[in-house]
């Protein structure tokens, strides 16, 4: 079974706090990926990987930034939080042939509240 | 942009009995993918059902089905028998060639028993 595991399921930072999200996958998947999922909104992507020190931004990479030194990790920064930050942040990996059938698997998300 | 549509916020069904899942997205490629993904309350996101735009016959696992209407851009789903472990938020998405998802914002479907 493929598994995406998230650093943390409930996270609480302050404004203007740098904050680092953490995310393992353990299929040796090409791509990685940062989706904020808000009320009404459904999921919007922030960055992806589609291979070591490599990253592509999303549709709303503003105040967010991504490193990603090893394929199996994924991290998202917030390098100042804001309150307009708090959300659900999900992330997610798959293979790269960029068809259909290569399925996005997920992690359970980390509801992040900034204060 | 490629844009995807849920028209209704939430759903109830009764235990057993079948339910259906709105989706439009607007395109204008002819190769793309669909995708329903759900997320129960424990949050971990699963993918339900995908339908590859070239093919004509509708997907089906299990209990879920599509109703794939391309010329009208809608992808609807189907849930029949439905049991109380249904009980989930449900996203379409779409994808063309590459990368990217597109959801929509979601459907909360209730099931009563």
């Amino acid at each position: 079974d493929v598994k995406v595991t998230q650093s943390s399921r409930y996270l609480v930072k302050r404004t203007g706090e740098k904050v680092f999200l953490e995310c393992v996958q353990d299929m040796d998947h090409e791509n990685m990926f940062w989706y904020r999922q808000d009320p009404g909104l459904g999921l919007r992507l922030i960055y992806f990987s589609y291979d070591v020190k490599m990253k592509e931004k999303g549709d709303i990479p503003e105040g967010y930034s991504v490193s990603r030194e090893k394929k199996e990790r994924f991290s998202l920064i917030l390098e100042s939080a804001s309150t307009n930050q708090t959300s659900m942040y999900l992330c997610a990996s798959s293979y790269r042939t960029g068809g259909g059938t290569d399925t996005q698997y997920f992690g359970p998300g980390t509801r992040l509240t900034v204060l | 942009a490629q844009t995807v549509t849920q028209s209704q916020p939430e759903m109830s069904v009764q235990e057993a009995e079948t339910v259906t899942l709105s989706c439009t997205y607007d395109t204008s490629e002819s190769d793309y993918y669909l995708f329903w993904y759900k997320q129960p309350p424990s949050r971990q996101m699963i993918l339900v059902i995908r339908q590859e735009a070239y093919k004509q016959q509708n997907a089906t696992e299990n209990r879920f089905s599509v109703n794939f209407q391309k010329a009208a851009k809608s992808f609807s789903l189907k849930i029949s028998d439905s049991q109380l472990g249904d009980a989930a938020m449900y996203f379409c998405a779409y994808k063309e060639y590459g990368n990217k998802l597109v959801f929509g914002a979601g459907t909360i479907l209730r099931v009563k028993s």
